[in-house]
């Protein structure tokens, strides 16, 4: 069971747009900056958003990051098949001390 | 360019040990965190701890206390992870991961991931 709470799937048709929830406490998001990553098949996985929704360069800005309260979002808009991946988002929880990913959320692009 | 080189798969039997290798070039070893995170088969993203390669001082998550040993070599610019007592549960696929904010959890790289396989 993870600290942080994902979607175990979403999907949507190419062109559209997503969101994938992250849900946490005060412990964690909070107070913490979240980081979001892309795992494709049989890969690492690659850093999309940081600081809650600072882009790393290289990163398209069809990806974005938002945070409300305990919650984090990850949206991707113009999807495209090439974004099939797991997703997971990350934060620093002050409570346990350790840092706690999501569950991770399976995306299907239609 | 910065490259985190894993070594290779390993095979070990219950209760044995593992020492997973990650070498890092591109970038001043010393200036950001080493992670440690793992990901069994079909499972989720575990962070085990980090080592920070300045000095050597290292935070273990709780679970892996007593079993996990992480140090750095920074004359080579490596950091290891060695895991004792292994079970089964302990197959996944180990990777090292750093970023370019010393003590952020913000992994820009990752290294390529190393499978260890506990088995009888």
């Amino acid at each position: 069971q993870s600290v942080l709470t994902q979607p175990p799937s979403v999907s949507a048709a190419p062109g559209q747009k997503v969101t994938i929830s992250c849900s946490g406490s005060s412990s964690n998001i909070g107070n913490n900056y979240v980081s979001w990553y892309q795992q494709l098949p049989e890969t690492a996985p690659k850093l999309l958003i940081y600081d809650n929704h600072e882009r790393p360069s290289g990163i398209p800005d069809r990806f974005s990051g938002s945070k409300s309260g305990t919650s984090a979002t990850l949206g991707i808009t113009g999807l495209q098949t090439g974004d099939e991946a797991d997703y997971y988002c990350a934060t620093w929880d002050t409570s346990l001390s350790i840092v706690v990913f999501g569950g991770g959320t399976k995306l299907t692009v239609l | 360019q910065v490259h985190l080189v894993q070594s290779g798969a390993e095979v070990r039997k219950p209760g044995a040990s593992v020492k997973v290798s990650c070498k890092a070039s591109g970038y001043t070893f010393t200036y950001s965190y080493m992670h440690w995170v793992r990901q069994a088969p079909g499972q989720g993203l575990e962070w085990m701890g980090w080592i920070n390669p300045n000095g050597g001082a290292t935070i273990y998550a709780q679970r892996f206390q007593g079993r996990v040993t992480m140090t750095r070599d920074t004359s080579i610019n490596t950091a290891h992870m060695e895991l004792s007592r292994l079970t089964s549960d302990d197959t996944a696929v180990y990777y090292c991961a750093t970023g370019e904010v010393p003590a952020a959890i913000q992994y820009n790289f990752w290294g390529q991931g190393t499978l260890v396989t506990v088995s009888s």
